[in-house]
């Protein structure tokens, strides 16, 4: 699948800072998905985008869909200790079925 | 809420060794996947099942690997003759639709020795 491009690869911040990360990718997605991964779990879901410019919120959390289709941003507005993970973008690429990965952002917070 | 369930959680295999990996994804549901993850890497796709048939497949989906949907509630990975690289977690996800959001499973963790 196409390689998305996610950054940074990993952030140390305080508790109560806001948080951004990114993903690029060089082709059109049709959507983009972000999902946190704790140690040893699956990835559970986020945030799921389906339109390019949509503007999509849960909780602390915001996300993007870029105008252009091709990326995508995750905001976690003052943090907490239990954000810490691995943030992943995902996204499938014209009609297919494959969800595609971004490498995750390793998020730790310090209360 | 719903969720998808995987068993085991933990599968210890000698290499060359046949191993079944079991999930059931969630109830109403009509799209099944499989997913590995290499210790410290990214998620990757394996394959794709609708409709009774596999309808995606990856390049690390080769002839030694397998899906089946054997009754109206499991999905499961058949790895035949394990080799040590696949090590991994391996994930299993279900959507209720083509290109909807997938939601995953807490993975089984194959050790191959």
């Amino acid at each position: 699948g196409q390689q998305l491009n996610q950054s940074p690869q990993s952030m140390f911040i305080q508790e109560g800072e806001d948080v951004s990360m990114n993903c690029t990718s060089s082709s059109i997605f049709n959507t983009w998905l972000w999902y946190k991964q704790d140690p040893g779990e699956g990835p559970v879901l986020l945030i799921a985008l389906y339109k390019a410019g949509e503007l999509t919120s849960n909780g602390r959390l915001t996300a993007q869909f870029g105008i252009t289709r091709k990326d995508s941003f995750l905001n976690i507005s003052a943090s907490i200790p239990s954000d810490v993970g691995i943030y992943f973008c995902a996204g499938h690429e014209n009609s297919g079925y494959a969800l595609n990965f971004g490498k995750g952002t390793s998020l730790l917070v310090t209360p | 809420e719903p969720e998808v369930t995987q068993t085991p959680s933990h599968q210890v295999t000698q290499m060359g060794q046949e191993v079944i990996l079991r999930c059931v994804p969630i109830s109403n549901h009509l799209y099944f996947y499989w997913y590995r993850q290499i210790l410290g890497q990214k998620v990757e796709f394996l394959v794709s099942f609708y409709n009774n048939e596999i309808s995606e497949k990856s390049e690390i989906f080769d002839d030694q690997f397998s899906v089946e949907r054997p009754d109206g509630s499991n999905f499961t990975l058949k790895i035949r003759s394990t080799k040590l690289e696949d090590s991994a977690m391996y994930f299993c996800a279900s959507s209720q639709g083509l290109a909807f959001e997938q939601f995953f499973g807490p993975g089984t963790r194959l050790t191959v020795l």
